[in-house]
């Protein structure tokens, strides 16, 4: 299957400090990108849809301001974690769609992100 | 998207076949079942899809019920390394909304 890429795959930072995560298709082009969220114990949170090149779409109950989402191209969309705090600790989980092909429609999951923020 | 109901449990013995059952009671006629699994601390990983007829592959077979109210996703000779939460999800627009899973545990 298709290969999905994150990094980092692990980072600690203090409250009130941005964090970047990188989330790339290594061998399929995606017009549509998706980011999940997971807390212990629970099941993946779907946080928002990425388009390439269009704004995201959040799900209800996620801050568009506090997770910046970017899709500049079709092999990369970033999740930017802004101010963050101890409470956005998780394990961040990107997904990407395949747009032509034979990875056309399906989708493929990265390995995850966890973030802990102290 | 139609909501799913799997077991939150189950155990499974080493060797023998998993059977894991989903209900989907109110899925719609173009609604796709698609099965992942995720492992501790990774990411999901695809395992089969279907529509309305059964499906096989390397990994596992996808008995989906001829209403297609329910399906049952089959590990023919379960090893520890299939110990992991399996999702079933129903969906047209391939945007994977995960429930609660199941959680398989495969004992030796």
């Amino acid at each position: 299957g298709a290969v999905v890429s994150q990094h980092p795959s692990r980072v600690i930072c203090k409250s009130g400090t941005s964090v970047k995560i990188e989330c790339r298709s290594l061998d399929f082009q995606a017009t549509t990108m998706f980011w999940y969220r997971q807390f212990p114990k629970q099941s993946l949170m779907l946080m928002a849809t990425s388009n390439e090149g269009s704004k995201a779409t959040y799900e209800q109950g996620v801050e568009k301001d506090k997770f910046l989402i970017n899709h500049a191209s079709l092999t990369l969309s970033t999740l930017t974690v802004t101010s963050a705090h101890p409470e956005d600790s998780s394990f961040y989980i990107c997904s990407a769609r395949g747009s032509w092909g034979r990875n056309k429609n399906e989708q493929f999951f990265g390995p995850g992100t966890r973030l802990t923020v102290l | 998207d139609a909501k799913t109901t799997q077991p939150p449990s189950m155990d499974c013995a080493e060797g023998r076949a998993a059977n894991l059952p989903c209900n989907h009671s109110t899925i719609s006629g173009n609604e796709y079942v698609y099965w992942y699994r995720q492992i501790h601390s990774q990411g999901p990983q695809y395992i089969i899809h279907g529509l309305k007829n059964n499906e096989t592959n390397e990994m596992a077979s996808l008995i989906i019920t001829e209403d297609r109210k329910s399906s049952t996703l089959i590990l023919p000779h379960a090893t520890l390394r299939d110990t992991a939460v399996y999702y079933c999800i129903v969906s047209v627009s391939n945007d994977m909304r995960f429930g609660a899973g199941t959680r398989l545990t495969v004992k030796p």
